[in-house]
Formats: C-alpha cells, sequence, structure tokens
C-alpha cells in the first residue's frame, strides 16, 4: 500500500532559527495536505497543494509540492516556539475512493 | 461553527465491556471518518463514511464497529478490546470524500485505556 515518509523524526531549534521538514511518498499523490498537531492537541488543518511543482506561502510557512507529484515540503522561517508542535503531511492518492495517508510526522521543539 | 465534537474525553474499560463514542459535527459535512492514533505515531484511518455510507473500512477487527445515524453523527461501538486497543481515537469530517482532496476538520479524541 501507499507509504508516506518524514524526516526528519525530530528536530530541536534555536527560537529564530529555520526548520524544514520533508515528506516522501511510495507512489504519486493527487493532492497532498498538511496538519500541525500541537503537544496533547488535534491535528489541524494547515494548506493542501495539488499542482504539479506548486508553491504556497503562509506568513513564516512555505510549502512546496514536487514536480513528479510524490514529494512535499514545508519550511518555517524564524521559527516561535508557537511553532512546536508535530507536522504531518498526508497525501492522497489517485483513484476515486483514494484515501489521505498520514506521513509519519516531524516533532519540532523550539527553544528560546 | 467548524467545530467536531466527540465524547467522552477519556474512557476506561474493561476488556469484556461494551462501550461507545461519539461524535458531533454541525458544518453540512457529508464526509466522516474515524483514525486510531498510538502516541508517537501518526493518525491510522480506520473508517470513512460518506453520504452516511460507509466507504472505507481499513480491515479492522470486527470489535470495532462503526455506526453513521444521521449525516451529523458517528459512533463508534466498542466491544471485547485489548489492552493493544489503548489509543486516541480521533474522529474528523470533511465537505466530501473523493478524487479532490478536502481538508479535514477533527474532533478533540478520545484517549481510551483498555485494562
Amino acid at each position: 500500500g501507499q507509504q508516506v515518509m518524514q524526516i526528519p523524526q525530530y528536530q530541536h531549534v534555536q527560537e529564530g532559527e529555520d526548520f524544514t521538514t520533508y515528506c516522501n511518498s511510495s507512489t504519486t499523490l493527487s493532492n497532498i495536505q498538511w496538519y500541525k498537531q500541537r503537544p496533547g492537541g488535534h491535528p489541524v488543518f494547515l494548506i493542501q497543494l495539488v499542482k504539479s511543482g506548486e508553491v504556497k506561502k503562509q506568513k513564516r510557512l512555505t510549502f512546496q509540492f514536487g514536480e513528479a507529484k510524490k514529494n512535499s515540503s514545508l519550511h518555517i522561517t524564524a521559527t516561535q516556539t508557537t511553532d512546536v508542535g508535530t507536522y504531518f503531511c498526508a497525501g492522497k492518492g489517485t483513484g476515486t475512493a483514494s484515501k489521505l495517508t498520514f506521513g509519519t510526522g516531524t516533532r519540532l521543539q523550539v527553544t528560546l | 461553527d467548524t467545530e467536531v465534537t466527540q465524547t467522552p474525553k477519556h474512557l476506561v474499560m474493561g476488556m469484556t465491556n461494551k462501550k461507545s463514542l461519539k461524535c458531533e459535527q454541525h458544518m453540512g459535512h457529508r464526509a466522516m471518518y474515524w483514525y486510531k492514533q498510538k502516541a508517537k505515531k501518526p493518525p491510522e484511518l480506520m473508517f470513512v463514511y460518506s453520504y452516511e455510507k460507509l466507504s472505507i473500512n481499513e480491515s479492522v477487527p470486527s470489535r470495532f464497529s462503526p455506526e453513521c445515524p444521521n449525516s451529523s453523527l458517528l459512533n463508534l461501538h466498542l466491544h471485547a478490546l485489548q489492552p493493544e486497543d489503548s489509543a486516541l481515537y480521533l474522529c474528523a469530517s470533511s465537505r466530501g470524500f473523493g478524487t479532490s482532496g478536502y481538508e479535514q476538520y477533527f474532533g478533540p479524541g478520545t484517549r481510551l485505556t483498555v485494562t
């Protein structure tokens, strides 16, 4: 079945440093979504990317979808303590009834 | 209202008990989901309902029985669970389910402990 891997598993940064998480799917995706889960919380939708090579920005967050629609990345510029949490990509397969498969997640810790 | 509610927040049950988890949304969403999440792991899809019909069952053991009484409600009936079923059970909803991606709204989850 479809597998979605993320690296790194964990990253600890100082506030103000940049952070990037990478997402790789074993199969071509129709679209990819990103979610953030704060400690003790539930996943919250951040963004969806649909087109090959698409780049979207949300303030300090930049999301990219690879040309082959098999990988994606999330880059955070100048991290803040509010960015702490686990970031999951979630890829949707190309079939009509394809489910969303969550990536393994990257846990981000930010300290002052 | 962009909220998905789940009850109870916490549940402790024995292996011979029968209990139910409840999920509700009033966003007019036509797809609802059950996920299981173990600590430090991603959510794992269990079931998808689309227009109140079961669309996906991810080979979940029969001790988990989903029910969708109407478009706003989703239940998960639990019976004869095992300790390894202890996890956070998340409900989610989305506008639709199909080729196009739809953002999913998650509830706060039910923390289940099986003793």
